[in-house]
């Protein structure tokens, strides 16, 4: 059966430091591969996507960025992370291009 | 621009109370219509996949029906259990994107 994982599962972090979140799925090959954040009480804003290793979509041009260095890993990253980054992180992976997402546990970020 | 509306933003139901959530979209060639069960502080469940109008899906105290312009989650006789924040989400046709509602928040007192 498939599993996503994701870490950490909480993580607090000054103004200004950097950030790193990974994301990895087991039991499926050449899943699409997609980033969310939900802020409180809000739906999911799709961040990033990608369809293979080394290709990645971005939805929203923030100081966010994502890589895809293996087939099953995602991994979200900032140089210098902001308030607003706060919130709840999400990675969701399909198999093929169409059908039900299957979501990770999440990141709570909490910047200071 | 695609979009997707869901209402109520909150649903307050006493135990046994049935009731709906509704999903509208406007989607540019609808390819899948989404619905997920997401518990505070965790991931989104996925709970059922629409297609097409006429469509309807049933899983326990839950059916989700689809129209041409959107969707219904019916719960029936719900318990303090349901109680969860419902999503609900389309994918276009020529896309790999997703794109949600903001949710219902349901709370089924007993």
């Amino acid at each position: 059966s498939q599993t996503i994982h994701q870490w950490p599962a909480t993580l607090v972090q000054p103004v200004g430091s950097p950030l790193s979140l990974e994301c990895t799925v087991e039991g499926t090959s050449n899943p699409n591969l997609y980033w969310y954040r939900q802020a409180a009480g809000r739906g999911l804003q799709l961040l990033f996507y990608s369809v293979g290793i080394g290709q990645i979509s971005s939805e929203v041009p923030q100081n966010l960025s994502a890589s895809r260095p293996q087939d099953r890993q995602f991994i979200l990253s900032s140089k210098k992370l902001l308030l607003s980054d706060s919130g709840f992180y999400l990675c969701a992976w399909i198999s093929g291009s169409w059908g039900e997402q299957y979501f990770g546990p999440g990141t709570r970020l909490t910047v200071t | 621009e695609d979009q997707v509306t869901q209402s109520p933003e909150a649903l307050r139901l006493q135990e046994g109370e049935s009731s709906s959530l509704n999903c509208s979209y406007t989607v540019s060639g609808l390819r899948g219509l989404f619905w997920y069960r997401q518990d505070p502080g965790k991931g989104p469940e996925f709970l059922f996949t629409l297609y097409s109008a006429g469509e309807e899906k049933e899983k326990e105290r839950l059916k989700a029906t689809l129209t041409k312009k959107e969707s219904f989650l019916h719960i029936t006789a719900p318990k303090p259990e349901d109680s969860a924040t419902y999503l609900c989400a389309v994918q276009a046709t020529y896309f790999n994107k997703f794109y949600f509602g903001s949710g219902t928040k349901l709370n089924v007192k007993p």
